[in-house]
């Protein structure tokens, strides 16, 4: 059974228009990442959620945003899609500590028009 | 500086054959060291962990040189399913906000085709 839940698995936006990316777990991880991943690059940490509590990499645009509602949930809302957005967007869940496995869900690839 | 460095590659090997993956990191504070493969248009997925006394798991043995900040992949007899992207990745326990995590570093990984 799936453990970490992205949907959509591909999402098409236009130029400039709100998208909402989800995620969900059955882990009851306290830690639950966004990561963007462009084509043959790394997958970069964009923030993380412990438990409530946010954090944004310093190097995060203003443009990504996150919510938390409960443990299980966690979203990746994009204000203002550029074209340089566009790429696989990876939620990632683990208990917390620096040696612990991340699991990742299955992506979702972002196209923008 | 990349803070994880890999050979791009692509590797291209015939089955049977070993290759070898290096990598390097820059942050000496680094406390847990992965590879994960990812294949193509998929979620990256942990391969094994690194330990300093080496470690080894079927086919795939890893080893860690913490003096020289260095990681190393080995895949013997490589298959046609081992085609994939092996990604280096090395861990730190960070602290924001008053909460201390797990984060992870990713190198961008090195590109390995088996073909027959």
């Amino acid at each position: 059974d799936a453990m970490v839940i992205q949907n959509p698995r591909y999402q098409v936006t236009q130029f400039g228009k709100p998208v909402t990316l989800s995620c969900s777990q059955t882990l009851n991880h306290n830690v639950m990442y966004w990561y963007q991943q462009k084509s043959s690059q790394a997958p970069k940490l964009l923030f993380h959620y412990y438990d409530k509590d946010f954090n944004n990499e310093a190097d995060t645009p203003d443009n990504f945003q996150s919510r938390r509602p409960n443990t299980s949930f966690c979203f990746l809302d994009i204000r203002s899609p550029g074209l340089g957005d566009a790429a696989m967007y990876l939620c990632a869940t683990s208990r917390g500590l620096a040696g612990d496995t991340q699991y990742f869900g299955p992506g979702t690839r972002l196209t923008v028009l | 500086r990349k803070e994880v460095e890999q050979d791009p590659g692509p590797f291209n090997v015939p089955e049977g054959a070993t290759v070898a993956f290096n990598c390097t990191y820059s942050n000496s504070a680094s406390q847990s060291f992965f590879w994960y493969r990812q294949d193509c248009r998929k979620e990256p997925k942990l391969l094994m962990s690194v330990y300093s006394s080496g470690n080894e798991d079927g086919r795939f043995t890893a080893q860690l040189n913490r003096a020289s900040q260095y990681i190393s992949l080995l895949i013997r007899d490589s298959k046609l399913s081992d085609s994939a992207t092996y990604l280096c990745v090395v861990g730190l326990q960070d602290y924001a906000g008053g909460t201390s995590y797990g984060k992870l570093t990713f190198g961008q990984g090195t590109i390995l085709t088996v073909h027959p």
